[in-house]
């Protein structure tokens, strides 16, 4: 597609159940990155996949949060057991390699999560 | 390590006057630098990106940025601000070598353009 895509675009939740969040990349992207938004707050890392290279996980706040990535398309966030703590912006970004990493990184417009 | 300082949270201006949002960094070795603007509830939009050669970049709505490799700088600029400018503004860096090839990203700052 012509953008990065995410959805849904809102989710609400009951606390305690599990969410997916999917991100479908600009084609030809190799590497992703997931980010959350709290409200009012900046950015902070989650994941990061390059290829099919092993993704880096050092942003995952806890085991509760994982993601996935076929091959270089498709990326699954995967939130369990969430908690009202996790109410946030869910944001997507794809970037060609980042051999030089002067790249430009595009983001989705963002998946919504409020869990009550 | 590198990190990314937006020091004001709020800039307002008036309509018609210059603009300025500050960002400084730090990072090991050479730094690529960018802008974003964030409208509210949307994504991020990419504005302007500093790779190398000339220190003042241009981008997209008018916006530019002037890259000081001594201030280790590189504030977001625009001649005459438009109302429509309001908007959250997000610096990030990303490291050329020695760091890692995931940005980091600011904290924000909130622009308010008064009619």
């Amino acid at each position: 597609g012509a953008g990065v895509s995410q959805s849904p675009s809102n989710k609400v939740t009951e606390k305690g159940k599990d969410v997916e969040l999917r991100c479908d990349p600009i084609s030809g992207h190799t590497a992703l990155y997931w980010y959350r938004q709290r409200l009012g707050q900046g950015l902070e890392f989650l994941i990061y996949f390059q290829g099919n290279s092993a993704p880096d996980k050092s942003g995952l706040p806890s085991d509760r949060f994982s993601a996935e990535r076929t091959g270089e398309s498709v990326s699954t966030l995967t939130i369990q057991r969430t908690q009202q703590e996790d109410s946030a912006v869910y944001l997507c970004a794809s970037s060609l390699t980042p051999a030089g990493s002067g790249n430009t990184i595009y983001f989705g417009e963002g998946s919504w999560l409020t869990v009550v | 390590a590198q990190s990314v300082a937006q020091p004001e949270d709020q800039v307002n201006v008036a309509e018609g006057n210059p603009l300025t949002v500050k960002c400084t960094y730090s990072v090991s070795g050479n730094p690529y630098l960018f802008w974003y603007v964030q409208y509210p509830n949307r994504g991020l939009q990419f504005l302007l990106k500093y790779i190398t050669g000339d220190n003042l970049v241009k981008g997209s709505y008018g916006f530019e940025a002037e890259f000081n490799k001594s201030q280790t700088s590189f504030h977001l600029k625009k001649p005459s601000a438009l109302v429509s400018d309001s908007a959250l503004y997000f610096c990030a860096v990303r490291a050329l070598s020695g760091g890692s090839y995931i940005p980091t990203f600011g904290r924000g700052t909130s622009l308010i353009v008064h009619p």
